[in-house]
């Protein structure tokens, strides 16, 4: 595809369902990055994905956040049992390739979660 | 834990005017992005800086990295309606640059 796109655009959700956001990178790229944004905020780093290497999980805030990256491309974020406190725009973004902070995030339009 | 923290928090100006805006840390970072993000939309990268003191221009946008690598800034020349937007700065952290921390970002409106 031309970029970075994620499903769904937006969800809405009751406290304590699960949800699954869905993030298709731009193909070929092999760095893969998840970012929660709230209101009037900066990003907070949730997990990175490089190749086949074990993803760095050390941004996610609680073990109800989860993902994984199929195949090296398609990447899911799971939140269970969601509260309010996860309502936020959750971003992804991915790179060509890991250079040492110096590489191009393309990020996607990113899914608006809202807990009630 | 490493925390940027970027200044103004919101700027309001007119078209024309010239503006600057800064991002500071205590920590060093390897390199630091500057990001323009729109309502509805992902940011997107405006520059890359990496060697301490490096000053790069884009077209009316000058930004600089400071000497330690600790802050950097983004002068606006004559700016535009087109140029508002949130303004994200990030350190690339980590034990090998791969997270990046962003800044709270500065929310800049140009008014015509």
């Amino acid at each position: 595809g031309a970029g970075v796109s994620q499903s769904p655009s937006n969800k809405v959700t009751e406290k304590g369902k699960d949800v699954e956001l869905r993030c298709d990178p731009i193909s070929g790229h092999t760095a893969l990055y998840w970012y929660r944004q709230s209101l009037g905020q900066g990003l907070e780093f949730l997990i990175y994905f490089q190749g086949n290497s074990a993803p760095d999980k050390s941004g996610l805030p609680s073990d109800r956040f989860s993902a994984e990256r199929t195949g090296g491309s398609v990447s899911t974020l799971t939140i269970q049992r969601t509260q309010q406190e996860d309502s936020a725009v959750y971003l992804c973004a991915s790179s060509l390739a890991y250079w040492a902070g110096q590489e191009t995030q393309y990020f996607g339009p990113g899914t608006r979660l809202l807990v009630l | 834990t490493q925390l940027l923290e970027q200044s103004p928090q919101f700027l309001s100006i007119q078209e024309g005017e010239n503006l600057t805006v800064y991002c500071n840390s205590s920590s060093v970072f390897s390199s630091l992005q500057w990001y323009r993000q729109e309502p509805g939309e992902g940011p997107v990268l405006l520059v890359t800086v990496v060697t301490g003191g490096e000053v790069k221009k884009l077209k009316r946008l000058t930004f600089q990295f400071g000497d330690a690598r600790k802050d950097s800034s983004l002068h606006i020349t004559a700016a535009q309606t087109g140029d508002t937007g949130l303004y994200l700065c990030a350190g690339a952290g980590g034990d090998y640059g791969q997270n990046f921390v962003f800044g709270p970002g500065t929310r800049l409106s140009v008014l015509p």
